[in-house]
């Protein structure tokens, strides 16, 4: 069936260096497409999202840039700090229905270990 | 604004035991998802709540349950527990299902011996 993945389950970098987590999904139809970061002990929090008529999107120290030729998706982090250590999940959102709306379907997950 | 809260945040059950899980949406978020989260499994839609009815179900069994209230708070009942529903249940709300971005709260962490 259409999945939600990431390459790496781990990924150790050093503080102030960039980070780089990528994500691959299988669904071509896929439009909308999110990343969100847990900390340990705590849910899921939104870091930042992109539709599918974008390549790419900037927030506070993030980029998220989108390749639908290769259905890749990537999570980059400028000058990464011990705050940024946690498990970071893409997710996609393309269950559209009428009568219930979307549904997300997250991949698994990638743990960013930032060492000083 | 206040965001997701989730009670209890910890629980300890033995096997053929029920549980409820509560969850309060941030105001003015109608709708409620519920997710379970396993180091194996990852992140796993259990089902979505607006206007106190069930409007989406992932793919678990009927001992997963849940309800919504006219407050949108909305509760989730596991009955005759197994040892493979340890796991986070995290809550998410979002204004209503047509909104992609959903807010997670900070899961309650259900422990089955």
């Amino acid at each position: 069936g259409e999945s939600v993945g990431l390459h790496l389950p781990t990924l150790s970098v050093q503080e102030g260096d960039n980070s780089i987590i990528n994500c691959a999904y299988s669904n071509s139809a896929s439009d909308y497409f999110i990343w969100y970061k847990q900390e340990s002990g705590k849910g899921p929090q939104f870091i930042i999202d992109i539709r599918s008529n974008m390549d790419k999107r900037q927030g506070q120290r993030v980029t998220v840039l989108l390749n639908k030729t290769v259905k890749h998706l990537s999570l980059q982090i400028a000058a990464t700090q011990p705050g940024d250590s946690a498990v970071y999940f893409c997710a996609e959102n393309n269950d559209w229905n009428s009568n219930s709306g979307y549904a997300l379907n997250f991949g698994k997950g990638t743990s960013l270990l930032v060492t000083p | 604004k206040a965001g997701v809260t989730q009670t209890p945040r910890y629980l300890i059950k033995t096997r053929g035991q029920q549980v409820t899980l509560s969850c309060s949406p941030i105001s003015g978020h109608r709708s409620v998802s519920w997710y379970q989260q396993t180091p194996g499994q990852g992140l796993q839609f259990l089902f979505e709540y607006f206007s106190e009815t069930q409007r989406n179900k992932g793919n678990f069994p009927g001992r997963f349950s849940g309800r919504q209230f006219s407050n949108s708070r909305s509760e989730m009942n596991v009955s005759t527990l197994e040892l493979g529903d340890s796991a986070l249940y995290l809550c998410a709300s979002k204004p209503t299902p047509i909104q992609e971005t959903q807010y997670f709260g900070p899961g309650t962490r259900l422990l089955v011996l």
